[in-house]
């Protein structure tokens, strides 16, 4: 069973732009989070989607945004990049309440 | 405010022997409880979990244990292999469709 798959790995984008991540969660997987890791907050909370509706949203600014497509496949858009944008973003996705996520390899986006 | 705690940043162990990691957390909510293993360069691998209702989780060479009362769970890696030696998060969360809270980690080393 394919696992989670994100795209791209690695992304370099400069300060102001816009940057659009991809995941594909597991099949049969209908929710689909997404985390930012970085060295001094950790793992956090961005977004959950369910059904192409978001779920649940963490405290990030209105400049982090998702959506999910009919096939569970997941998009997220940070626009107006800054310097701490840089981190790891991680998709996770899972099949029902109060079953373990299960996470991709993410994508480093460093952001010069 | 960190809900989830791990105060141990690293742990070393000899090969062979327990390893012990612990996680905190002060959100009398949290009613399910999970542990994730990550490797440099790869997203987290789900470990094992734990529901509230329980108070003790076996998965072969992992052992969780919840103590609610305290508000503290640990993970017994028996016995430690070289391969373990890896970042280890503790998360939580509350009941329904809830976003995995995550503590900072803790590196483990099995020394050979």
């Amino acid at each position: 069973k394919a696992g989670v798959t994100q795209t791209p790995r690695y992304l370099i984008k400069t300060r102001g732009q816009q940057v659009t991540l991809s995941c594909s969660p597991i099949s049969g997987h209908r929710s689909v989070s997404w985390y930012q890791q970085t060295p001094g907050q950790g793992l956090q909370f961005l977004f959950e989607y369910f059904s192409e509706t978001q779920r649940n949203k963490g405290n990030f600014p209105g400049r982090f945004s998702g959506r999910q497509f009919s096939n569970s496949r997941s998009e997220m858009n940070v626009s107006t990049l800054e310097l701490g944008d840089s981190a790891l973003y991680l998709c996770a996705s899972s099949s029902e309440v109060d079953q373990p996520q299960h996470f991709g390899d993410g994508t480093r986006l460093s952001i010069l | 405010d960190q809900q989830v705690k791990q105060n141990s940043p690293s742990l070393s162990v000899q090969e062979g022997r327990i390893s012990i990691l612990n996680c905190d957390y002060t959100n009398s909510m949290f009613d399910y409880f999970l542990w994730y293993k990550k490797y440099p360069a790869e997203g987290p691998t789900f470990l094992i979990s734990i529901s509230s209702i329980k108070d003790k989780n076996e998965d072969g060479r992992f052992t969780v244990f919840l103590n609610k009362s305290a508000k503290h769970l640990s993970l017994h890696i028996v016995p430690s292999q070289p391969g373990d030696s890896a970042v280890y998060f503790c998360a939580a969360s509350k009941p329904g469709n809830t976003p995995l809270v995550f503590g900072k980690g803790t590196r483990l080393s099995v020394i050979a």
